[in-house]
C-alpha cells in the first residue's frame, strides 16, 4: 500500500494568513503516461463528512473558494489556504488515487490562532 | 443534486454481521462506481471497497476476507456488509460516489456503527 504522510499533525493561523499543509506519499503518484498527479485533497468539518477540494493535485472542485490551490509532483504536494477564514478551521486529509487500496494521510487539523 | 444516505443498526454485537444501505437520492445509481469507507472516531480514513451499477466490486485487501458490497439498481441502493466484527470495527461508515476509481466527489453524511456486547 502507498503510505502517505501529513505535516505538520496540527496548526494554527492567525485569520488572513496563510496556511500549509504538507503530504508526503511513500511511493510517486504520478503517472507518466498522462502526466497528471493521482492525489486529491478533502476537507473535514467537525460533525461533517468529508468534502472534495482538488483532485489532479491542483484541479479545485467546482464552488470550492479560490484560496485553496494544491500544488507539487510525484511524491511531495502542498495545500495552501491564501487567507485562512474562520469557516477554514477543518481537518484536511490527502488522498492517493494512483494504486489500490486508495489510501488516505492521517490528516491535518487546522485552528485560528 | 444527488444525495447519499446511509442507514443501518447503530448497534452491533462482537462476532455478528454489520449491515448497512446507502440509498442514492436526486441521480441514477446507474454509469457509477460506489464506495464505502470508514472512519474510527477520531482517527483517519479507511477505503473499505467499491462496487459498480453492473455488480463488479473489489476491496480493501485488508478487509477483503470479511467484506462484502451489493448493488440493488431497482432501489437506487447499494450496502455493505461486513462479517467478524470487532471493537475495532466501530467506526463512522460513509457511502460515497467513486468518481471512476480516483477520488470521492458525493459523501454521505455517516453513520456511526459501535460494535459491543
Amino acid at each position: 500500500d502507498i503510505v502517505m504522510t501529513q505535516s505538520p499533525d496540527s496548526l494554527a493561523v492567525s485569520l488572513g494568513e496563510r496556511a500549509t499543509i504538507t503530504c508526503k506519499s511513500s511511493q510517486s503518484v504520478l503517472y507518466n503516461s498522462n502526466n497528471k498527479n493521482y492525489l486529491a485533497w478533502y476537507q473535514q468539518k467537525p460533525g461533517q463528512p468529508p468534502k472534495l477540494l482538488i483532485y489532479w493535485a491542483s484541479t479545485r472542485e467546482s464552488g470550492v473558494p479560490d484560496r485553496f490551490s494544491g500544488s507539487g509532483s510525484g511524491t511531495d504536494f502542498t495545500l495552501t489556504i491564501s487567507s485562512l477564514q474562520a469557516e477554514d478551521v477543518a481537518v484536511y486529509y490527502c488522498q492517493q488515487y494512483y494504486n489500490t487500496p486508495r489510501t488516505f494521510g492521517q490528516g491535518t487539523k487546522v485552528e485560528i490562532k | 443534486q444527488v444525495q447519499l444516505q446511509e442507514s443501518g443498526p447503530g448497534l452491533v454485537k462482537p462476532s455478528e454481521t454489520l449491515s448497512l444501505s446507502c440509498t442514492v437520492s436526486g441521480g441514477s445509481i446507474r454509469s457509477y462506481y460506489w464506495s464505502w469507507i470508514r472512519q474510527p472516531p477520531g482517527k483517519g480514513l479507511e477505503w473499505i471497497g467499491y462496487i459498480y451499477y453492473s455488480g463488479n466490486t473489489y476491496y480493501n485487501p485488508s478487509l477483503k476476507s470479511r467484506v462484502t458490497i451489493s448493488v440493488d439498481t431497482s432501489k437506487n441502493q447499494f450496502s455493505l456488509k461486513m462479517s467478524s466484527v470487532t471493537a475495532a470495527d466501530t467506526a463512522v461508515y460513509y457511502c460515497t460516489r467513486d468518481e471512476s476509481l480516483w477520488y470521492f466527489d458525493l459523501w454521505g453524511r455517516g453513520t456511526l456503527v459501535t460494535v459491543s456486547s
